[in-house]
Formats: structure tokens, sequence, C-alpha cells
């Protein structure tokens, strides 16, 4: 069975104060990992998919990297608005789970003005 | 505007009553999802329907009946309801080919008394 650990479970920052979340994962056949932000009272927020190991993306602040155990989703110079919930989902590349997402329990990342 | 909507957006009852939660997709995707999250945030595929055919059927009560009119609606019907069973549950949408990046709708967050 798919599993996702994320670490870890929340991070208070600084504004300005750069840092990394971690997502370790056991997948049969990884087709793509996902990360999401999900904000207080909201769906979560589709940020990035990784299809393979040495694979990076970036947006504004963010970047998602991704080994074949793990991704971190770094954060540069973080601000307040940054602050919420991300979630590491995985998805396997077929059989009776296809389209499937398993999610890690998230991090709850606060950043302090 | 709304990409994917559900209703309602809050939902309480007491136990043992019947309630459904409609979602909706505007994206023109041929796959949609019910997720539940729990009180720790843990989010959890319960269904999966492709142009209205079950795809995904984790291990949920029987019931839980989702029914899928068309490939742009999602509905799901809960039977005598149980405390267990607050929670929020989110609707999300995808085009299954496309790696499985899924968007979420906002949410329906059932109380059960």
């Amino acid at each position: 069975e798919d599993q996702v650990t994320q670490s870890p479970e929340a991070l208070r920052l600084q504004e300005g104060e750069s840092s990394s979340l971690n997502c370790s994962y056991t997948v049969s056949g990884l087709r793509g990992l996902f990360w999401y932000r999900q904000d207080p009272g909201k769906g979560p927020e589709f940020l990035f998919t990784l299809y393979s190991a040495g694979e990076e993306k970036e947006k504004e602040r963010l970047k998602a990297t991704l080994t074949k155990k793990e991704s971190f989703l770094h954060i540069t110079a973080p601000k307040p608005e940054d602050s919420a919930t991300y979630l590491c989902a995985v998805t396997n590349a077929g059989g009776t789970s296809y389209g499937k997402l398993t999610f890690g329990q998230g991090t709850i990342l606060t950043v302090h003005p | 505007d709304t990409a994917v909507s559900q209703t309602p957006k809050y939902l309480v009852t007491q136990m043992g009553n019947d309630k459904s939660i409609k979602c909706e997709q505007n994206l023109g995707h041929d796959t949609m999802y019910w997720y539940k999250q729990d009180s720790k945030k843990f989010l959890k595929i319960m269904f999966s329907y492709n142009n209205k055919e079950l795809i995904i059927n984790e291990t949920v009560p029987n019931r839980f009946s989702p029914k899928s009119p068309d490939k742009a609606h999602l509905n799901l019907h809960i039977n005598s309801l149980e405390l267990g069973d607050s929670a929020v549950y989110f609707c999300a949408s995808s085009q299954l080919n496309n790696y499985n990046e899924q968007f979420f709708g906002p949410g329906t967050r059932l109380t059960v008394l």
C-alpha cells in the first residue's frame, strides 16, 4: 500500500527565513508526486506535479524537488501569506488504484512578520 | 467562474438522518472524486467516477453511496448518519490521463449531533 509521511508536522518561521518541508513516500511505481496548499476552511490548491527523480519545479518563492524516496518543498524568503498547510500526495502506476491520490498528513507552516 | 463547487458548505444534522452533498465541475474533466478530511486534517479518498463509471471504491461503509448523473456532477448520499461521519468532505475533479492533477472544491463541513 502506498504511504506518504510529511515532516515536520508544524513549522514556524520568521518572514524571510528560508526552510524546507519534507515528504517521504513508498509507492509501487510512482506515476506522480503532487504538492498542494490548503488554507483554513478551503479546499487544497494544486501547486506542483513531479514525475521522476531529479526533477525540479519552481513557483514564486516555492521550489519542489524529487528523489527516489522523498520530495522537498523549499521556501525561500517566505512571507506571512505563505502560511498554510502544505500537503504532499502520490499516485501510482495503475491497477485497481488508478487515479488514486494518497496524501500525507500535511505540514502546517506559519510565517510571522 | 467556480471550477468545482459543492453544496451545502455546512451541514448540521442528527444521528440517524439521511443527507446528500452535491458537487459540480465546469472544467470539462472526465473524472470526479470524493475525499474525507478528518479532524486531524488527514485527507483520504472515498470514491472516484470516470465518465459516470465507478473506478475507485475504498473501504467505505455502504451507508455512503455516490451517484453520478453525468460527468460534470457527482453527488454523495449518506444514510443513517453516525457521529463518526463528522468531517469535511471534498469533491475533486481531474482529467484522468493528465497524471491526475486534481482540482478540489471548497468542502462541506458535516457535523452529526
